[in-house]
C-alpha cells in the first residue's frame, strides 16, 4: 500500500460546486502539505499543517478550504470550484525538526471544473 | 524572498550521452536545495538534497549536482542517460531557517531517445 494515499485519483465537477480531496497517509508524519500543479509552473503551495492543531496558508490559499482531521489525515476543500482551479492537486507529507525537508508525495488527483 | 529559475522547459538526450539539466536560484539566506523527480502518473521523489556540507552531492540512480555559490546554480547531471530518466524534473529551494514552504522551479521535462 502506498505510504501517502490520495482520494479521489480523477474528479470531474461542474462550477459553483463543493468538492472535496482526501489524504491519509501511514508514515506518522507531523507535517501535511496540499500542492497544486499547473503546467509550466511548478508546484505552488496552497495550505500546510505542522500538527493537528496547526494550519497555515500557501501562497495560494484563495478559493481553498482544509482540516486536518488527525495526525494522518489531511482533506482540501474548494468550497464554490471555479474553472480556474482545473489542476493536479498533490498532498505531500514531511517529518519534523530541522534537515528534514524531504517531502512524500502521493499520486496525485487530477480535478477538472467545467 | 527566494526563488528558482530551470532554465530548459525540455531537454532531449540520446540514450547512453550525458545529461544536464540547469537550475539557478535566488535566495537570501543560505539555501537548502533539493531536485524532485515525477515520472508519469506518479507523485515526486526526492532525487538529492544539498544543505551546506559538500558542494557535490550525489543522488539516487546515479544523479549529481553540484552547488556553486558563485554563479547560484544547482546543476543536475548524469554521465550516462537511461531510457527509465525520461520524466519531469523540479528544482527545489528553501531558505535556511524558515519553517515554512519550498519553492518549486516551474520543471524541466526529459526525453530519452533510443
Amino acid at each position: 500500500d502506498a505510504d501517502v494515499t490520495q482520494t479521489p485519483r480523477n474528479r470531474i465537477t461542474k462550477t459553483g460546486k463543493r468538492i472535496m480531496l482526501e489524504c491519509s497517509q501511514t508514515k506518522g508524519h507531523d507535517r501535511m502539505y496540499w500542492y497544486r500543479q499547473d503546467p509550466g509552473l511548478g508546484l505552488r503551495l496552497i495550505y500546510y499543517s505542522f500538527d493537528v492543531k496547526d494550519i497555515n496558508k500557501g501562497e495560494i490559499s484563495d478559493g481553498y478550504s482544509v482540516s486536518r482531521q488527525a495526525q494522518a489525515k489531511f482533506s482540501l476543500s474548494l468550497e464554490s470550484a471555479i474553472p480556474n482551479q482545473t489542476a493536479l492537486y498533490f498532498c505531500a507529507t514531511s517529518d519534523s525538526g530541522q534537515g528534514n525537508e524531504k517531502l512524500f508525495f502521493g499520486s496525485g488527483t487530477q480535478l477538472s471544473v467545467l | 524572498a527566494q526563488s528558482v529559475t530551470q532554465l530548459d522547459s525540455h531537454v532531449s538526450v540520446s540514450e547512453g550521452t550525458p545529461v544536464l539539466l540547469r537550475c539557478n536560484y535566488s535566495s537570501s539566506y543560505s539555501p537548502s536545495l533539493f531536485w524532485y523527480v515525477q515520472h508519469p502518473n506518479k507523485g515526486l521523489q526526492l532525487l538529492l538534497k544539498y544543505t551546506s556540507a559538500a558542494t557535490l552531492v550525489k543522488g539516487i540512480n546515479g544523479f549529481e549536482a553540484e552547488f556553486k555559490k558563485s554563479e547560484t546554480s544547482f546543476h543536475l547531471t548524469k554521465p550516462s542517460a537511461h531510457m527509465s530518466d525520461a520524466a519531469e524534473y523540479f528544482c527545489v529551494v528553501k531558505a535556511s531557517g524558515s519553517a515554512r514552504q519550498l519553492t518549486f522551479g516551474s520543471g524541466t521535462q526529459l526525453t530519452v531517445l533510443p
